[in-house]
C-alpha cells in the first residue's frame, strides 16, 4: 500500500537558521507533490506545488525539492522566524488525483 | 471573499445520536472532501465528491455518511455507528478534473466530542 512518511514529528530550530523538512513516500509514483502548512486548530493552507519534471520549485523564502529516484521531497525553509512555526504536511499526488493522501506532518518550532 | 465555512466550531455528541456537520463553499468548485484529524494519525480520508449527487467512500467511510444536492453543500453525518468519533472534522474543495496539480482548499474544522 501507499506510505508517506515525514522525518521526525518535531524539529526544533533557532530563528535565522534553515529548516529543512523530509517527505518520502513508498509504492507510488506521484506526478505532483503538494506542500500544506497547519496552524493549531486551524485547516491546512497549501503553500507550494512541485511536478515530477521539476527538481526544484521557489518561493520567497520557501525551496522545494523533488527527486523522484530517491522518492523523495525536501521543504526547506531559510532564514526561519517564530511565525513559521506550525505543521507541515506533504501530500504526493498521481496525474489523475481524485484526492489527496497526506503525511503525518512535521511540526516547526523556531525559537528566537 | 470566497472561501469554505464550516459550522459549528465545536460539537458535543450524546452517545447514539447522529450529527450533521456542515460545510459550504462559494469558490465554485466542483470537488469536496471530508478528513477526520487524531493526534499523531495526519488526514484521512472519509469521502470526497467530484460532481453533485455523487461521491465515493474515502478510507474510513464505516459509521458516516454525506450528501451533495447542491454544489456549494457537501454536509457530513457521524452516525450511531462511528464507535470513537471524537476527532477533528475538515472540509476540502477544490477545481474539478483529474488532475493532481490542483490544491485543495481547507476550511477549519470542526472539533467533534463525545459527552
Amino acid at each position: 500500500s501507499q506510505k508517506i512518511e515525514q522525518n521526525s514529528e518535531a524539529l526544533n530550530i533557532q530563528e535565522g537558521k534553515t529548516a529543512t523538512l523530509t517527505c518520502n513516500y513508498t509504492n507510488y509514483s506521484p506526478a505532483y507533490l503538494q506542500w500544506y502548512r497547519q496552524d493549531p486548530g486551524r485547516g491546512p493552507v497549501f503553500l507550494l506545488l512541485i511536478r515530477e519534471n521539476e527538481k526544484e520549485k521557489r518561493k520567497e523564502r520557501l525551496k522545494v525539492t523533488f527527486d523522484t529516484t530517491l522518492k523523495q521531497s525536501l521543504f526547506h525553509i531559510t532564514a526561519s522566524q517564530p511565525a513559521d512555526s506550525a505543521t507541515y504536511l506533504c501530500a504526493p499526488v498521481g496525474q489523475a488525483g481524485t484526492a489527496l493522501i497526506f503525511g503525518k506532518g512535521t511540526t516547526l518550532s523556531v525559537s528566537s | 471573499d470566497g472561501g469554505i465555512t464550516q459550522s459549528p466550531k465545536y460539537l458535543f455528541r450524546k452517545e447514539g445520536q447522529n450529527v450533521t456537520l456542515s460545510c459550504e463553499q462559494n469558490l465554485n468548485h466542483d470537488a469536496m472532501y471530508w478528513y477526520r484529524q487524531d493526534p499523531g494519525q495526519g488526514l484521512r480520508l472519509i469521502y470526497y465528491s467530484q460532481i453533485v449527487n455523487d461521491f465515493q467512500k474515502g478510507d474510513i467511510a464505516e459509521g458516516y455518511s454525506v450528501s451533495r444536492e447542491k454544489k456549494e453543500s457537501f454536509p457530513l453525518t457521524v452516525t450511531s455507528a462511528q464507535k470513537n468519533p471524537t476527532a477533528f472534522y475538515l472540509c476540502a474543495s477544490r477545481t474539478g478534473g483529474f488532475r493532481g496539480n490542483q490544491p485543495q482548499h481547507f476550511g477549519d474544522g470542526t472539533r467533534l466530542s463525545i459527552l
